[in-house]
């Protein structure tokens, strides 16, 4: 069965470094997410993207954030200059299309940030 | 303002026994979807079941059933017969077409069930 892959599972970074989380979308959709939940807590709507631009934001997602496709596979996640309070599980997930709705989510990658 | 509530944080259950996660959403919106999630211990998302808001029927698939109810906004997720497998934090969603079909989730409920 197709599935959504993260890398890496697990990232340690000291602050103030860039990370950069990877995602692999199932093949055949469109629509990709970034997700992120702080242990203990609910998970929160970072990003969502299609057709090679952002279409909607969360007010988390501020300018130290960002998002690319570099090439037809990878959906790529940075943190531009990481803070403690970037520790958190950070989830991609995606959709075929939106009448589907159905949100295929990776197995996360943790951030820790020291 | 909470568009979902999962007003009950932790559920500890005795084997064998029935138990109801119950989910509160709100919404303007006359179309959207609902959908239930499990997190296992191990930190996956595993996704359990997704309503249309125009479809409420309510849904059995083994030991778990759906009861979806328009009227009072409420989606509850009842578990029969549970078993220790089924310990994990178990989240509603809403997705809603005019907030970009972002899912929004509530904060979880986690259900411990033990021998």
């Amino acid at each position: 069965e197709p599935e959504v892959t993260q890398t890496p599972s697990h990232q340690v970074t000291q602050m103030g470094q860039e990370v950069i989380l990877r995602c692999v979308p199932i093949s055949n959709h469109l629509y990709f997410y970034w997700y992120r939940q702080i242990l203990g807590q609910k998970v929160e709507f970072l990003v969502s993207f299609y057709n090679n631009e952002i279409s909607e934001k969360s007010e988390i997602f501020d300018d130290q954030f960002s998002v690319e496709r570099p090439d037809g596979s990878n959906f790529t996640l940075k943190i531009r200059s990481t803070k403690l309070e970037d520790s958190a599980m950070y989830f991609c997930a995606s959709i075929k299309d939106r009448e589907i709705a159905e949100a295929f989510f990776g197995q996360g990658t943790r951030l820790t940030v020291v | 303002a909470q568009k979902v509530t999962q007003a009950q944080t932790e559920i500890s259950v005795v084997e064998k026994e029935d138990v109801t996660l119950d989910c509160v959403y709100e919404t303007r919106d006359t179309t959207y979807y609902l959908f239930w999630y499990k997190q296992p211990p191990s930190g996956e998302l595993v996704f359990l079941i997704r309503r249309n808001s125009f479809d409420e029927q309510n849904e059995i698939s083994g030991r778990y059933s759906w009861n979806f109810q328009k009227s009072t906004s409420s989606f509850n997720f009842t578990i029969t017969a549970s078993q220790v497998v089924d310990s994990a934090v178990y989240f509603c969603a809403l997705r809603e077409p005019n907030s970009g079909y972002a899912l929004n989730f509530g904060k979880g409920t986690s259900l411990l069930v033990t021998p």
